[in-house]
């Protein structure tokens, strides 16, 4: 059971490099989004998508983009990577209903140099 | 909209000892409640959920937490605690009828001291 896959786990960037964090989940969920965790600051959502062709903004989108061609994919771009874009992604994937569980990835830890 | 409140960043407690941790949240409508637990350097993983029926679940690892509408709350509780219970603790809601895109509060950090 993989479930949901990111990669890398660890990248540095300077700044305005461009880069791509992929996720992939195999169980077939409608639901997927991409999370930043910051000291103090929780997890904060940055785009989700609810089926493939359909994504949104979060919480706090500036500076990144997603597609969602696949159901299994979705991944997360910085265009310019910034000092203030250093923190852990998380990917999330879920049924396409209120009342399931997330199921995370372990994360990929970014710094922006 | 949704939000949710964890009162605590930190919560220090002995080995052996009970330990709650609390949550509140606001909603406009009827929520499906959550908490997630994050051992050092790994992704999130459930511990229980609250959807509807009894007001106390109980969860892995001897956790369990108490829905009260009345008080908007969903309180985390282990009656004894131990060394590998050392983690962050994020408490998430998500509407009944909504995109279905749970809200996390800010996470609580347990440490458990021998």
């Amino acid at each position: 059971n993989a479930g949901v896959t990111q990669t890398p786990k660890f990248q540095v960037l300077k700044t305005g490099q461009s880069m791509t964090l992929q996720c992939a989940q195999d169980m077939n969920h409608e639901y997927m989004s991409w999370y930043r965790q910051d000291p103090g600051m929780g997890l904060r959502l940055i785009h989700y998508s609810v089926g493939a062709g359909i994504t949104d903004q979060g919480e706090v989108p500036n500076g990144y983009n997603v597609s969602r061609s696949t159901t299994e994919d979705f991944p997360l771009r910085l265009l310019s990577a910034a000092p203030s874009q250093t923190s852990v992604y998380f990917c999330a994937s879920r049924r396409g209903t209120g009342d399931t569980e997330a199921f995370f990835g372990q994360g990929t830890r970014l710094t922006v140099v | 909209a949704q939000s949710v409140t964890q009162l605590d960043s930190q919560v220090p407690v002995f080995e052996e000892a009970p330990v709650e941790l609390r949550c509140n949240y606001s909603s406009s409508v009827s929520v499906y409640l959550f908490w997630y637990v994050q051992y050092p350097n790994q992704g999130l993983q459930l511990l229980l959920k609250y959807l509807s029926g009894s007001t106390l679940v109980k969860g892995i690892n001897g956790f369990e937490a108490e829905f009260n509408k009345s008080q908007t709350s969903f309180h985390l509780r282990k009656p004894s605690v131990h060394i590998s219970d050392t983690a962050e603790y994020f408490c998430a809601v998500s509407d009944t009828g909504g995109s279905y895109i749970p809200t996390f509060g800010r996470g609580t950090s347990l440490i458990v001291h021998p």
